[in-house]
């Protein structure tokens, strides 16, 4: 079993729809989360970080954390068509020395 | 400010050579944190330097080693160059004691 899943889409929706993107986690060692955002053919881009139960939000980013079922999300609402791009959920454990365990990541296609 | 710079961004080998690319870390960041990533997978951890030391490594062969300069930037080093080893490798910075990480562009490796 993998340490982290994430559904590789991709994911199409139209402009202005909300997007829900997630990941689950098998171990509960893992106590930091966070959000990249890929561009095709570059290097990923922080969008989010927590490491709290519940929702953190910025801007039209909110990123969802459940411990208790080992689940994370991320909502992105009004999207745009620069919202195009990998989405790639990343864990860390407490000690564990700053390694970070990323998912496959979702490929989202916001159309005009 | 400069944010994590990787060269070259291209690079292109036959099997069996060997390989050098260079990260320089964001600035005020020590910690510099090596990833291979596929085509459609995720990052996957190589290993990570602080003062100067490799301190955390993951499940790579001894074919890829590493070393950090007095300025904090970083090599990555691939011998015996394998065509699986094809893949962008992505640098990145952070500050010790900090689980935020910030990536580069990443050098893109073709093996033939």
């Amino acid at each position: 079993q993998k340490e982290v899943e994430q559904d590789p889409g991709p994911l199409s929706v139209p402009e202005g729809a909300i997007v829900s993107l997630n990941c689950t986690y098998s171990n509960s060692a893992f106590q930091y989360f966070m959000w990249y955002r890929q561009y095709s053919r570059k290097g990923p881009e922080l969008l989010m970080y927590t490491y709290s139960s519940g929702n953190k939000e910025d801007g039209r980013f909110t990123a969802q954390v459940d411990k208790s079922s080992k689940y994370i999300s991320l909502f992105i609402r009004d999207s745009q068509p620069s919202d195009s791009a990998t989405y790639l959920c990343a864990i860390m454990r407490t000690g564990g020395g700053n390694k970070l365990t990323f998912g496959t990541g979702t490929q989202l296609k916001v159309e005009l | 400010d400069a944010g994590v710079t990787q060269s070259p961004t291209h690079l292109i080998k036959t099997r069996g050579q060997q390989v050098t690319l260079r990260c320089s870390p964001k600035s005020g960041h020590d910690t510099v944190s090596w990833y291979q990533q596929a085509l459609g997978q995720g990052p996957q951890f190589i290993f990570q330097y602080y003062e100067e030391e490799e301190r955390q490594r993951g499940n790579f062969p001894d074919r890829f080693s590493g070393h950090q300069f007095p300025n904090y930037s970083s090599e990555l080093n691939v011998n015996a160059l394998l065509l699986g080893d094809s893949a962008l490798y992505l640098c990145a910075s952070s500050l010790a004691g900090q689980e935020t990480q910030y990536f580069g562009p990443g050098t893109r490796l073709l093996v033939l």
